[in-house]
């Protein structure tokens, strides 16, 4: 168990819809990072928050944005879902720079 | 850009035959590596990491990586792979001192026959 909890584990959306998706990290945790994982691929680093400032981040349009708050919650907000965004999408949360722990997804689908 | 090459995308062994699994990255400066399982139905989780010193880096479950700078090389490598062993490995590189973004190589399969 990481301590790293998403929500919902699964969501089906229309092309050009918004989605919203959650993660809850453990106390203490003020980092989080947020990946996508297309099928048959590895995770793709979309961005990263520390003390809910966001500090970095991949090569995703700005219709990917995030929040983090005080509680060690978070969310990725996707607008205008286009197909291509069916994937897995991955919260992971850490002290600082210590080790990286990685929620179990939550797998969404744009028909 | 950075990149992961991991060569194999599928790979199938006995109980008890050695494991070796490949890995190049493409970065001029200096990076931390890693590797990562993933277990059927379960989420990602930390193997082992290379940040600097002994290039030989051990890690859980009786599984080790070797760091071969000239290379670009970071390759997984177990003596005696178990059934429980079936997972998904990713390799993955950032920059030394800039710990936020994490590129993944695009996965092996490992499916190891009881």
């Amino acid at each position: 168990e990481t301590g790293v909890t998403q929500s919902p584990t699964h969501l089906i959306k229309t092309r050009g819809q918004q989605v919203t998706l959650r993660c809850s990290s453990q106390s203490g945790h003020n980092t989080v990072s947020w990946y996508q994982q297309a099928l048959g691929q590895g995770p793709q680093f979309i961005f990263q928050y520390y003390r809910e400032e966001e500090n970095g981040r991949g090569n995703f349009p700005p219709r990917f944005s995030g929040l983090q708050f005080p509680n060690y919650s978070s969310e990725l907000n996707v607008n205008a879902l286009e197909l291509d965004d069916s994937a897995l999408y991955l919260c992971a949360s850490r002290v600082d720079s210590g080790k990286l722990f990685f929620g179990s997804g939550t797998q969404l689908s744009v028909l | 850009a950075q990149s992961v090459s991991q060569h194999n995308h599928h790979v199938i062994l006995s109980e008890a035959a050695s494991l070796e699994l490949g890995c190049n990255y493409s970065y001029g400066g200096t990076v931390n590596l890693f590797w990562y399982v993933q277990y059927p139905g379960q989420h990602l989780q930390l193997l082992l990491k290379y940040f600097s010193g002994d290039p030989l880096v051990k890690g859980i479950k009786g599984f080790e990586a070797e760091f071969i700078k000239s290379k670009f090389s970071f390759n997984l490598r177990k003596p005696s792979v178990q059934w429980s062993d079936t997972a998904e490995y990713f390799c993955a590189v950032n920059e030394m001192n800039r710990d936020d973004k994490i590129i993944f190589g695009k996965g092996t399969r490992l499916h190891i026959l009881p």
